[in-house]
């Protein structure tokens, strides 16, 4: 079974720019979470999708937002890109309602640089 | 809300030694899960094991062991044999509540170099 994949893999954007993350969870999964991985915050929580629905929101503004599409892909956006948004962004899936006994996986990362 | 504590940055050994990784969490909930994962320099977070509130079972898988005490909030890791293959950040996490919980709460990360 294909684990979550991620795309793109990399990428370069400049201040003010938007950019869109996309993220297909492992086949069968119907929750897909966002995380942003830096060196100074560490890993946190963004938000989590469960069949199109936000479920949660982490302490994040509102120029990060994500959806979730019917056959459970989602993708966040992040608009009016700041420097500090430079993160490893990681998408996680698990298999049913995201509850918190949920085991998530996660994808290889999308890693946005911001210049 | 949740908080995990991962006090060693980073621990430096030779191959072969044995290594325990610290994770110390704080929740007032009363049904939580615990978690360890793996993030080589790919970058992707792999998923080790979890643990619920309510099962303090040591685990042992191979060379991994798990040792889960409640009554000092502490969930270890230990890599027996360590071999440079294990060197990679790992991170503890933490998970509360029912159907409405927010995301993995994760500790700092421990940086584990494993030298030949």
């Amino acid at each position: 079974k294909a684990g979550v994949t991620q795309t793109p893999r990399y990428l370069i954007k400049t201040r003010g720019q938007q950019v869109t993350l996309s993220c297909s969870p492992i086949s069968g999964h119907r929750s897909v979470s966002w995380y942003q991985q830096t060196p100074g915050q560490g890993l946190q929580f963004l938000f989590e999708y469960f069949s199109e629905t936000q479920r949660n929101k982490g302490n994040f503004p509102g120029r990060f937002s994500g959806r979730q599409f019917s056959n459970s892909r989602s993708e966040m956006n992040v608009s009016t890109l700041e420097l500090g948004d430079s993160a490893l962004y990681l998408c996680a899936s698990s298999a049913t309602s995201g509850g918190a006994q949920e085991t998530q996986y996660f994808g290889p990362g999308t890693r946005l640089l911001v210049l | 809300a949740q908080k995990v504590t991962q006090a060693q940055t980073e621990i430096s050994v030779v191959e072969k030694e044995d290594v325990t990784l610290d994770c110390v969490y704080e929740t007032r909930d009363t049904t939580y899960y615990l978690f360890w994962y793996k993030q080589p320099p790919s970058g992707e977070l792999v998923f080790l094991i979890r643990r619920n509130s309510f099962d303090e079972q040591n685990e042992i898988s191979g060379r991994y062991s798990w040792n889960f005490q409640k009554s000092t909030s502490s969930f270890n890791f230990t890599i027996t044999a360590s071999q440079v293959v294990d060197s990679a950040v790992y991170f503890c996490a933490l998970r509360a509540g029912g159907g409405g919980a927010d995301g993995l709460t994760f500790g700092k990360g421990t940086h584990l170099i494993i030298q030949p």
